[in-house]
């Protein structure tokens, strides 16, 4: 399985709404990403998880919370969005096993705050 | 810090072999990714180079130079469904994306 899935593929919310991404993969990686891409752009890191910690926040506004209650889930929780923070989120997966040089994106959350 | 530089546009034609650059400034270097990403769609994995030389995969190669700070991305036979933005990430603590090149393939 060298897969990475996403939940929910597309997400409309409003202001002042809360929701959650998720994300899920089952290769035994031990870090996971959360990347934010707007059109035309390449992703841009958010956080980083190893080894289910937190190593990398990359400044991100805290109305976006992070969270991995497993090594096999990220999820990404969404508080008080702006419309600015419309763009498709990516999760990504390294490490373990024969795989250790791959990157495996999920298909991402294309998210529309109104 | 990291730089990452690739041009932002490339054409070329169907059959054809097109040649992507990627330079690079980095403090610390654990490796280099190319991705291929279809618009509105997620990256996807082509190569990951750590050591200097070529890595061929089909009709896909990449090449790495650490002193040079230079990477390049081969493709050959170019078919219509190669069009795509291509991107160089590089690997330190955590990965980060150069901006992509929009490859163009005419017929």
């Amino acid at each position: 399985d060298t897969e990475v899935t996403q939940t929910p593929k597309h997400l409309v919310m409003g202001m002042t709404n809360k929701k959650s991404l998720k994300c899920e993969q089952h290769m035994g990686h031990r870090a996971m990403y959360w990347y934010k891409q707007k059109a035309k752009k390449p992703p841009e890191l958010m956080f980083v998880y190893s080894y289910e910690k937190l190593s990398i926040n990359e400044s991100v506004p805290s109305r976006f919370s992070p969270e991995c209650p497993n090594s096999s889930l990220l999820n990404l929780h969404l508080h008080a969005l702006q419309p600015e923070d419309s763009a498709l989120y990516l999760c990504a997966s390294t490490g373990g096993g024969s795989s250790y040089n791959e990157q495996f994106f999920g298909p991402g959350t294309r998210l529309t705050v109104l | 810090g990291q730089n990452i530089d690739q041009p932002t546009e490339m054409t070329a034609t169907e059959g054809a072999i097109v040649q992507i650059n990627c330079t690079y400034q980095t403090s610390g270097f654990n490796g280099l990714f190319w991705y291929q990403q279809h618009a509105g769609e997620a990256p996807t994995f082509l190569s990951y180079n750590v050591l200097d030389g070529l890595e061929e995969k089909g009709r896909f190669s990449s090449f790495l130079s650490r002193s040079k700070g230079y990477s390049y991305l081969l493709l050959k036979e170019l078919q219509m469904k190669d069009s795509a933005s291509y991107l160089c990430a590089l690997r330190d603590d955590k990965i980060i994306f150069g901006k992509g090149t929009r490859l163009h393939i005419l017929p």
